[in-house]
C-alpha cells in the first residue's frame, strides 16, 4: 500500500524559514517523480515543485521561484522542501504527491499524502 | 501559464442525477487532463487521467471526455459518496495548473 506521510509544518513568522518532510513507503520510491502541491484555507489547489527520480529535473511554481527548494533522498525514500523568506500568502495545508511518471515535467498525481499544515503569521 | 476554468462553481444535486462539470483551458492541452475529487477534510483523489482514463479502483458511473482546450466529468448516477469538490489539472506543461473546483452538494 502506497503511503505518504508528511511533517515539518507549524507556525512560523514571516520572513523565517521551514522544512518539510515526507517519507514514501509501498513503492520503489526512486522510480517515481514526486511532488508537493498546497492548499489555502478553503481555497483550490495550487502545484509548488516537482522533482524527477534523479533530482535532474526540477521545476517550480513562479510564486515559491527562489524562496523554496525541493530535494529528495532515494536512499531514505524522502522528498523535501526547504521553505525560505516565508510570507503569509504560503499558509497553506502541503501536500507531498506520487507523480504516476519519473520525469515529474507535466504529469498527473497518482497517491497524495494527508498533508501537513504550514501557517506564515506575526 | 495555462488557466483553467471550471464550470459551475458549486453544482446542486440528488442522488441518482446525471452531472456534468465543464473544465476549460486557455490553450490547447491535447489530452493532458486529470481530474481528482476531494472531500472535506482529505486530500484529493485521481479519478481519471488523460481526459478519459479511468483511475484503477474507481467507479464506472464516472467518466471523462473531452481534448483541445474543453473537458467535462460525467457522474452517471449521483450517489451519497460522490458529494464533494471536483478539480481538473492540466499537465501539458511542468506548471501544472489546476482549476478552482466545482462543490457537488446535496439538493
Amino acid at each position: 500500500e502506497v503511503q505518504l506521510v508528511e511533517s515539518g509544518g507549524g507556525l512560523v513568522q514571516p520572513g523565517r524559514s521551514l522544512r518539510l518532510s515526507c517519507a514514501a513507503s509501498g513503492f520503489i520510491f526512486d522510480d517515481y517523480a514526486m511532488h508537493w502541491v498546497r492548499q489555502a484555507p478553503g481555497k483550490g489547489l495550487e502545484w509548488v515543485s516537482g522533482i524527477s527520480w534523479s533530482s535532474g529535473s526540477i521545476g517550480y511554481a513562479d510564486s515559491v521561484k527562489g524562496r523554496f527548494t525541493i530535494s529528495r533522498d532515494n536512499a531514505k525514500h524522502s522528498l523535501y522542501l526547504q521553505m525560505n523568506s516565508l510570507r503569509a500568502e504560503d499558509t497553506a495545508l502541503y501536500y507531498c504527491a506520487k507523480d504516476q511518471s519519473s520525469y515529474g515535467s507535466g504529469s498527473y498525481f497518482d497517491y497524495w499524502g494527508q498533508g501537513t499544515r504550514v501557517t506564515v503569521s506575526s | 501559464d495555462i488557466q483553467m476554468t471550471q464550470s459551475p462553481s458549486t453544482l446542486s444535486a440528488s442522488v441518482g442525477d446525471r452531472v456534468t462539470i465543464t473544465c476549460r483551458a486557455s490553450q490547447s492541452i491535447s489530452s493532458w487532463l486529470a481530474w481528482y475529487q476531494q472531500k472535506a477534510g482529505r486530500a484529493p483523489k485521481l479519478l481519471i487521467y488523460k481526459a478519459s482514463n479511468l483511475q484503477s479502483g474507481v467507479p464506472s458511473r464516472f467518466s471523462g471526455s473531452g481534448s483541445g482546450t474543453e473537458f467535462t466529468l460525467t457522474i452517471s448516477r449521483l450517489q451519497p459518496d460522490d458529494f464533494a469538490t471536483y478539480y481538473c489539472q492540466q499537465y501539458n506543461s511542468y506548471s501544472q495548473t489546476f482549476g478552482q473546483g466545482t462543490k457537488v452538494e446535496i439538493k
